[in-house]
């Protein structure tokens, strides 16, 4: 059973810091693109990033480039995404999913059930 | 950025008729190399993340059953949900892997007349 479990989320101030976490122990992690999506709480679903599967490439939607970083750690299985500079549209939950196969075109077999960051003063 | 718009933003259908959603993309998703169409289709129910329904336009994911159809090419696409059950009630959302960024339709929200 693949398993992706996010943590991290929180209330923080506009401007703040918060850095998510994705765990992935149960598939070999280091075969995968992975991306965090995230989804305003009773709005539709947005992709933010993505990361190759050695780390080596990384794509952002343009609201979030240059203030939130997406990185992995393979020997942890572990993905990540460091939010900085944050605003009120940044409120929402924040999932993290596995792509179908190892192309970055391709769409997320697997999601977490996402974690709640909630920017406000 | 490619937009995705999906028909009917809502839609309400009997238990045991057939549910149509449609989505439309800004430019055409058929990569001519080799003749497939990077758009999925995805389910979310309350309080859960979205479950990968179809991918390739048209082929259904393991496990999804095969009242769940998805067909079209280029810029129009289509969701058929056959004989719906209860469990069916969910909004379901388009989603095209063409180019990036990866986008999504709004959402069709499915309830039961």
């Amino acid at each position: 059973e693949v398993q992706l479990v996010e943590s991290g989320g929180g209330l923080v101030q506009p401007g703040g810091s918060l850095r998510l976490s994705c765990a992935a122990p149960t598939f070999t992690f280091n075969n995968y693109w992975m991306s965090w999506l995230r989804q305003a709480p009773g709005k539709g679903l947005e992709w933010v990033a993505n990361i190759k599967t050695d780390g080596s490439e990384t794509n952002y939607v343009d609201s979030v480039k240059g203030r939130f970083t997406i990185s992995r750690d393979n020997a942890k299985n572990s993905l990540y995404l460091q939010m900085n500079s944050l605003r009120g549209e940044d409120t929402a939950f924040y999932y993290c999913a596995r792509h179908l196969r190892n192309s970055e075109f391709s769409p997320w077999d697997y999601w977490g059930q996402g974690t709640l960051v909630t920017v406000s003063s | 950025d490619i937009v995705m718009t999906q028909s009917p933003d809502s839609l309400a259908v009997s238990l045991g008729e057939r549910a149509t959603i449609n989505c439309k993309s800004s430019q055409s998703l058929l990569w001519s190399s080799n003749n497939k169409n990077y758009f999925a289709w995805y389910q979310q129910k309350p309080g859960q993340p979205p479950k990968l329904l179809i991918h390739w336009a048209s082929t259904r994911e393991s496990g999804v059953p095969d009242r769940f159809s998805g067909s079209g090419s280029g810029t129009d696409f289509t969701l058929t949900i056959n004989s719906l059950q209860a469990e069916d009630v969910a909004v379901y959302y388009c989603q095209q892997y063409y180019s990036h960024p990866e986008t999504f339709g709004q959402g069709t929200k499915l309830e039961i007349k």
